[in-house]
């Protein structure tokens, strides 16, 4: 089993769709989670952390379950410039203050006008 | 305040050639990463370092790759006798030690290695 599987994509959403992503993660010590996105030949950079209580940021809501290990991205009122990959992202500690982040493979969002 | 700075952003290389990949981490920044992405693929995490120690190189490949992080400089990231299958995006991420961190990696832009 992978370490974290996503939602293979990709994602064709028209402008202010609902769109959501979810993600497993097979390693139970994972503390830390978060979503990141990727645009395309870019570097990826963080969306949002991922808290256990749920959270949200502006559009953007992301759920936690430990118990099934299933982290969720939901995003509202999608906008053209929400097209990117996104990928769900477990962090364990590694020692000390090392975290090992294990990226997933990421689902590809496109939005249409 | 400059981010996570990577060069060369582009490098081509012929079969046998090395290729060298510098990273200055994030000013504050203690911890450097790198990590693979090979065309349509995740990101694949190579190596773990601080200053003049690498933690955990766990996903580097046994043969022909090396990084190093030295006290004064860049982190390096060098890839001996490349091979095709080496042509990949390296990205380097930073982020700062002890309590400050939280786990979030700030990426640098990455370098483009293709190999001829």
């Amino acid at each position: 089993r992978k370490e974290v599987e996503q939602d293979p994509g990709p994602f064709n959403v028209p402008e202010g769709a609902t769109v959501a992503f979810n993600c497993t993660y097979s390693n139970s010590a994972s503390q830390s989670f978060f979503w990141y996105r990727q645009d395309c030949r870019k570097e990826p950079k963080l969306l949002m952390s991922v808290y256990s209580s749920g959270n949200e940021d502006g559009r953007f809501t992301a759920q936690l379950n430990r118990a099934s290990q299933y982290i969720s991205l939901l995003i509202r009122d999608s906008k053209l410039s929400d097209s990117a990959t996104y990928l769900c992202v477990p962090a364990r500690r590694s020692g000390g203050s090392n975290y090992k982040l294990t990226f997933g493979k990421g689902t590809l969002l496109t939005v249409n006008p | 305040n400059a981010g996570v700075m990577q060069n060369p952003r582009h490098l081509v290389r012929r079969r046998g050639q090395e290729a060298r990949l510098r990273c200055s981490p994030m000013k504050g920044h203690s911890h450097v990463y790198w990590y693979r992405q090979l065309p349509e693929e995740g990101l694949k995490f190579m190596v773990y370092l601080q200053k003049e120690n690498i933690i955990d190189e766990s996903g580097m490949p046994k043969e022909r790759f090396s990084a190093e992080f030295p006290k004064e400089g860049p982190s390096i990231l060098r890839i001996q006798q490349v091979v095709r299958g080496d042509s990949a995006a390296y990205f380097c991420a930073s982020s700062p030690s002890g309590g400050a961190n939280t786990g979030e990696l700030f990426f640098g832009e990455g370098s483009r290695l293709t190999v001829l």
